[in-house]
């Protein structure tokens, strides 16, 4: 069974800080990865899509990798908000089905 | 273009009720993905559904079913409730041909009481 492990739990940075988040995953064969924001008792908002294929994928001021050898995968963001406090989900997608990690409950201090 | 939207917002049952939650797709997407959040943890995949065929199925038992309608929205039904069964119920769908990329709704709060 997939296994999928988010380090940090929490993180606390200042303003104008670049971060990086980490996700790992026990099993290779996966589909896709996907990272997602959700701000507290809201739904995900996606944020990346990575295939299987790929190594990493861009989107304004975050940057995904992936590294399915080694089962990793980290979200850069850079010059990081208050705005940007949230929990952020990695899911890897095995099949029909993604399986979640606990999250990284990032915190922006102005 | 209407995202995915989910009803009811929030619900309150009691131990042994019957629950429905509704779920309706984006435009064009022709999979729907349901899942359970409990407070603190990430989601828990329950089931998949494609063209109106259950496509998947996680580690839930069979009092949780559900429906695909041809227009693609779904119901998740929960019957004989637990207290353990609160939770936030969040229902996904995806576009063909997209690589299964998820769009999430804002979820149905449900309080088991």
């Amino acid at each position: 069974k997939q296994e999928v492990t988010q380090i940090p739990a929490a993180l606390s940075v200042p303003e104008g800080e670049n971060l990086v988040l980490n996700c790992s995953f026990t099993d290779s064969a996966i589909y896709n990865l996907q990272w997602f924001r959700q701000d507290p008792g809201k739904g995900l908002t996606s944020l990346l899509l990575i295939q299987s294929s790929q190594r990493e994928q861009t989107s304004g001021r975050l940057n995904a990798s992936l590294d399915k050898s080694s089962g990793r995968s980290t979200l850069y963001i850079a010059a990081s908000q208050p705005g940007d406090s949230a929990t952020y989900l990695c899911a890897v997608g095995v099949g029909n089905q993604f399986y979640f990690g606990t999250g990284t409950s990032l915190t922006v201090i102005p | 273009e209407t995202g995915v939207t989910q009803s009811p917002t929030h619900l309150i049952k009691t131990r042994g009720q019957q629950v429905t939650l509704r779920c309706s797709s984006q435009s064009g997407h022709n999979t729907v993905s349901w899942y359970q959040q409990a407070l603190g943890q990430g989601p828990q995949f329950i089931f998949q559904y494609y063209r109106e065929e259950e496509n998947g199925r996680g580690n839930f038992p069979p009092r949780f079913s559900g429906l695909q309608f041809p227009n693609y929205s779904s119901e998740l039904n929960v019957n004989a409730l637990e207290l353990d069964d609160s939770a936030l119920y969040l229902c996904a769908s995806s576009p063909p041909g997209q690589g299964n990329e998820q769009y999430f709704g804002p979820g149905t709060r449900l309080t088991v009481t």
